[in-house]
């Protein structure tokens, strides 16, 4: 049982340059997030999906483009990455029931550097 | 707009000691708040969780304080050990499930 895994754990874009954060979890869980954190910002939600077909913009999503290919895997795509978007990428994954919801589970980050 | 805050950047304190993090929040639709623990290199982890229809949530050294009335929550550390060495996020939503709203985090420093 892997929980949250994330591919790459670093990458270096040159701007312009485009790529895709991969996401996958095994715990069957329905709802899926993509943050990035910065430094004195907290965790900051760029896209989310409640369940399988279904994505949602967060807070800061200008910039980026999610899939959920499946109930397993979230992808983050940055078309052209600029160097705004350095950051930490954090995936993460829960169970939302109609009655009871459960914790976030997070991956362990892939640290994004743009030049 | 930062609707959670945690006003302390860092923290030191005794191994032994209480550790004390508070957060602030300003959005009174808030219903639902955790806190997460993270290391370096690696993601957040959930530690524990209170609804506002209580005000004391404890697990084991861990516990949180919610006071509604002035929009403020705590998490107490009892005894403080080196392993609590860490960043500590707090969170809320609006509902238990709803997106969170991160604080920017407090990094706690366990002396030995």
């Amino acid at each position: 049982n892997a929980g949250v895994t994330q591919t790459p754990k670093f990458q270096v874009l040159k701007t312009g340059q485009s790529m895709t954060l991969q996401c996958a979890q095994d715990m069957n869980h329905n709802s899926m997030y993509w943050y990035r954190q910065d430094p004195g910002m907290g965790l900051r939600l760029i896209y989310y999906s409640a369940s399988e077909g279904t994505t949602d913009k967060g807070e800061v999503p200008n910039g980026y483009n999610v899939s959920r290919l499946n109930k397993r895997e979230f992808s983050l795509r940055l078309e052209s990455a600029a160097p705004s978007q350095t950051s930490v990428y954090f995936c993460a994954s829960s169970f939302d029931g109609q009655i009871v919801s459960y914790e976030q589970y997070f991956g362990p980050g892939t640290r994004l550097t743009v030049t | 707009d930062q609707q959670v805050k945690q006003n302390s950047p860092s923290l030191s304190v005794q191994e032994g000691r209480i550790s004390i993090l508070n957060c602030d929040y300003t959005n009174s639709m808030f219903d639902y708040f955790l806190w997460y623990k993270k290391y370096p290199a690696e993601g957040p982890t959930f530690l524990i969780s209170i609804s506002s229809i209580k005000d004391k949530n404890e697990d084991g050294r861990f516990t949180v304080f919610l006071n509604k009335s002035a929009k403020h929550l705590s998490l107490h550390i009892v005894p403080s050990q080196p392993g609590d060495s860490a960043v500590y996020f707090c969170a809320a939503s609006r509902r238990h499930g709803e997106k969170l709203t991160f604080g920017t985090g407090t990094r706690l420093t366990i002396i030995p």
